[in-house]
C-alpha cells in the first residue's frame, strides 16, 4: 500500500512568486491536513480538508490556501511568497471515524521550500 | 486553546539505557494522542496512537501511556539503540479540531 506522496520534494522560489505543493494521500483516506515546520515555530497546523471541503484552519494569513479534489488529492498554494515562508511543508492523511474521531495520521516526506 | 509541551527538549543517553519522554497537554478533551519520530530533514513516522479511551499502547520496545485527567502522556523506550536517535513528537487530536504538536524531544543514543 503506497504511503503519502508529496511533490515536489524541494523547491526554490523568489520573493513575490507563488507556489503550489501537492499531496496524494493513502488510498481510502479522505482527510488531508497540511503543516508548516520551521526551526523557530515547530510544527504548525495550516488546514485540513475532508471530502473536498476545508474543515479546519490554523492561524495563517490568507496567502496560504488549499483545495482537495474528488480523488482526495490535495494541493496547497502560497501566494506572494515571503522569506519567512521558507519551511518544510508536511501533509498527513487519515481516515475519519463516525462522530469526528480521527484514526492514525500518516505523513509524507514533505516539501522543502526555500524562498530567496 | 490546546497547548502541548514536551520535556526534556533534548536528551543524550548511552546505548542500552531505558528512557522516558514526557508530553503534557492543557485540554483533556482529546480524541487521541499520537507519538511520532522525525529524522533530520524527513517527514514524520508514526510510532503509536492512543485513543482517548485507552491507557497505553505497545509496539516492540516502545510503550506509550495516556492519562487524560492529568493531561500527560509518556513514551517509554526500552534498551535504547543508536538507531533510536531522532526527534520525538507527540500530537494531541481533538477530533474535528486541529491537531496540536509538541515542540519535540531530540534524543541522542551514544554507542
Amino acid at each position: 500500500k503506497a504511503g503519502v506522496t508529496q511533490t515536489p520534494r524541494y523547491l526554490i522560489k523568489t520573493r513575490g512568486q507563488q507556489v503550489t505543493l501537492s499531496c496524494s494521500p493513502i488510498s481510502g483516506h479522505r482527510s488531508v491536513s497540511w503543516y508548516q515546520q520551521t526551526p523557530g515555530q515547530g510544527l504548525q497546523f495550516l488546514f485540513e480538508y475532508f471530502s473536498e471541503t476545508q474543515r479546519n484552519k490554523g492561524n495563517f494569513p490568507g496567502r496560504f490556501s488549499g483545495r482537495q479534489f474528488s480523488n482526495s488529492r490535495s494541493e496547497m498554494n502560497v501566494s506572494t511568497l515571503e522569506l519567512g515562508d521558507s519551511a518544510l511543508y508536511l501533509c498527513a492523511s487519515s481516515q475519519t471515524k463516525t462522530g469526528g474521531g480521527r484514526t492514525e495520521a500518516f505523513f509524507g516526506q514533505g516539501t522543502r521550500l526555500t524562498v530567496v | 486553546k490546546q497547548e502541548v509541551t514536551q520535556i526534556p527538549a533534548a536528551l543524550s543517553v548511552p546505548e542500552g539505557e531505558n528512557l522516558v519522554l514526557n508530553c503534557s497537554f492543557t485540554d483533556s478533551a482529546i480524541y487521541n494522542l499520537q507519538w511520532f519520530r522525525q529524522d533530520p530533514g524527513k517527514g514524520l513516522t508514526s510510532l503509536l496512537l492512543i485513543q482517548s479511551s485507552q491507557r497505553e499502547q505497545t509496539s516492540g520496545r516502545l510503550n506509550a501511556s495516556l492519562d487524560k485527567s492529568s493531561g500527560r502522556s509518556t513514551l517509554y523506550i526500552a534498551a535504547s539503540q543508536p538507531g533510536d536517535s531522532a526527534t520525538y513528537l507527540c500530537a494531541a487530536s481533538g477530533g474535528y479540531q486541529k491537531v496540536t504538536f509538541g515542540t519535540g524531544t531530540k534524543l541522542q543514543v551514544i554507542p
